[in-house]
């Protein structure tokens, strides 16, 4: 059963272009969290996501961000106009169900820096 | 605002040391509480999902307790080794699934 996968591991975008970050959840999970390390700082929740549903978004930034788990594919975390700012290390992790005692499982992470 | 604080900062140790660490987290609404391990370059890795008050969980020379009363669990590691050197996190739930991270504890075992 392979883990959470997350790709690119590594992006490198010019300001003003878009960030795609994908996550491929492990076999039989429906629930997808967004997490990110900004440098110097700890994780920080995004959104929590369960298959075409967004459950949670109160971490995510108002404006350029967005998230979506559709029923067919991975997770994609979506970024427009990137500055400065957004480089940082995303992290995805899924869980097979909603609810205390849930273990959420960590992907390697996507380490965007914008130039 | 929802603040988890994680002590020390750091921890440099010799290969045989016993160590602990603290997790404070607000003790009202408390839902769950978890402990992760995060090597360098590697995802962090679950080490315990603690719900109770008065929990002890234990893997290995890994042992953690929860006092949901007072805000507090603590992680310990009995006999270090270097391949436990890595950072430590403890993460709360409150009452939705999202984890608030605390900033970690980062162990370095010395042979």
């Amino acid at each position: 059963n392979a883990g959470v996968m997350q790709n690119p591991r590594h992006l490198v975008r010019r300001r003003g272009q878009e960030a795609r970050l994908r996550c491929s959840p492990m076999k039989g999970h429906s629930h997808v969290y967004w997490y990110r390390q900004l440098p110097e700082e700890g994780l920080k929740f995004m959104v929590y996501l369960q298959k075409e549903n967004i459950i949670d978004e109160s971490g995510m930034p108002k404006e350029r961000f967005s998230a979506e788990f559709p029923k067919e594919g991975p997770s994609i975390l979506r970024i427009q106009q990137v500055v400065r700012g957004d480089s940082a290390a995303y992290f995805c992790a899924s869980s097979p169900w909603r609810g205390r005692g849930n273990e959420q499982f960590f992907g390697p992470g996507t380490r965007l820096t914008v130039l | 605002i929802l603040n988890v604080e994680q002590s020390p900062q750091s921890l440099h140790v010799q290969e045989g040391d016993s160590t602990n660490f603290t997790c404070s987290f607000p003790s009202s609404n408390f839902y769950a509480l978890h402990w992760y391990r995060w090597e360098t370059a590697k995802s962090p890795e679950a080490l315990f999902v603690m719900t109770l008050n008065g929990d002890e969980k234990k893997k290995g020379r890994i042992s953690a307790t929860l006092n949901t009363k007072e805000g507090y669990s603590y992680l310990y590691i009995k006999g270090s080794q270097p391949e436990d050197s890595a950072t430590y996190l403890c993460a709360f739930i409150y009452n939705t699934d999202k984890l608030i991270f605390g900033t970690g504890t980062r162990l370095q075992v010395f042979p």
